[in-house]
């Protein structure tokens, strides 16, 4: 069970370059999530997912797109990169939140990208 | 909006000794959860306590307990016995992101000094 796995772990993108961050998770989990840490701030969302075909913006979803084809698998496309794109990228899943289920709304991160746009 | 808030940037803590870092939130939600996540120098997120809202029992884990406050809407987390391996950003976060995402405050830098 290896949880939440994110590729790469870092990556140089040239400004107007166009490239995809990776996320798997083998918990079956319907809601997935991506959100940006910028330096000294805490984590604002992206995009999200409440299962397979099912996506919707976040706080932050310009210069994002993502898709959602199976349950495991939610990727991260940066188009025409910028260098305000320059952050540390989170992969989270969980079970549906709070309310919905019944289930708790614990969180499960990847361990990150490092991406800087230069 | 809901909103999470630590007003303490950076705190540092003698081994072994304790440290308290400090939250406040501000949600609508009747039923909710609150969290602390560490992050260490590697970056990964790391849930540390979970707080049910509507429970009044302060949740533990080992040497890492809360002191939650609903009605000031405050939710603090002590560490106990602090450890060098303690050294991390520490967030606070509450449940009830309208998209189902967690809301984050601006995190804590705790440093365990030898």
């Amino acid at each position: 069970n290896a949880g939440v796995t994110q590729t790469p772990k870092f990556h140089i993108l040239k400004i107007g370059q166009s490239m995809t961050l990776q996320c798997t998770q083998d918990m079956n989990h319907n809601y997935m999530y991506w959100y940006r840490q910028d330096p000294g701030m805490g984590l604002k969302l992206i995009y999200y997912s409440v299962g397979a075909g099912i996506t919707d913006k976040g706080e932050v979803p310009n210069g994002y797109n993502v898709s959602r084809s199976t349950t495991e698998d939610f990727p991260l496309r940066l188009e025409l990169a910028a260098p305000s794109q320059t952050s540390v990228y989170f992969c989270a899943s969980s079970y549906p939140p709070l309310g919905r289920s019944g289930s708790p709304d614990t969180q499960y991160f990847g361990p990150g990208t490092r991406l800087t746009v230069l | 909006a809901q909103t999470v808030t630590q007003s303490q940037p950076e705190m540092s803590v003698q081994e072994a000794e304790t440290v308290t870092l400090s939250c406040t939130y501000d949600t609508s939600e009747n039923n909710y959860y609150l969290f602390w996540y560490k992050q260490p120098p590697s970056r990964q997120m790391i849930l540390v306590i979970r707080q049910e809202a509507y429970k009044q029992q302060n949740a533990t884990e080992n040497r890492f307990s809360v002191n939650f406050q609903k009605a000031a809407k405050s939710f603090s987390l002590k560490i106990s016995d602090s450890q060098l391996g303690d050294t991390a950003m520490y967030f606070c976060a509450s449940s009830g992101g309208s998209q189902g995402n967690l809301i984050f405050g601006k995190g804590t830098k705790l440093s365990v000094k030898p």
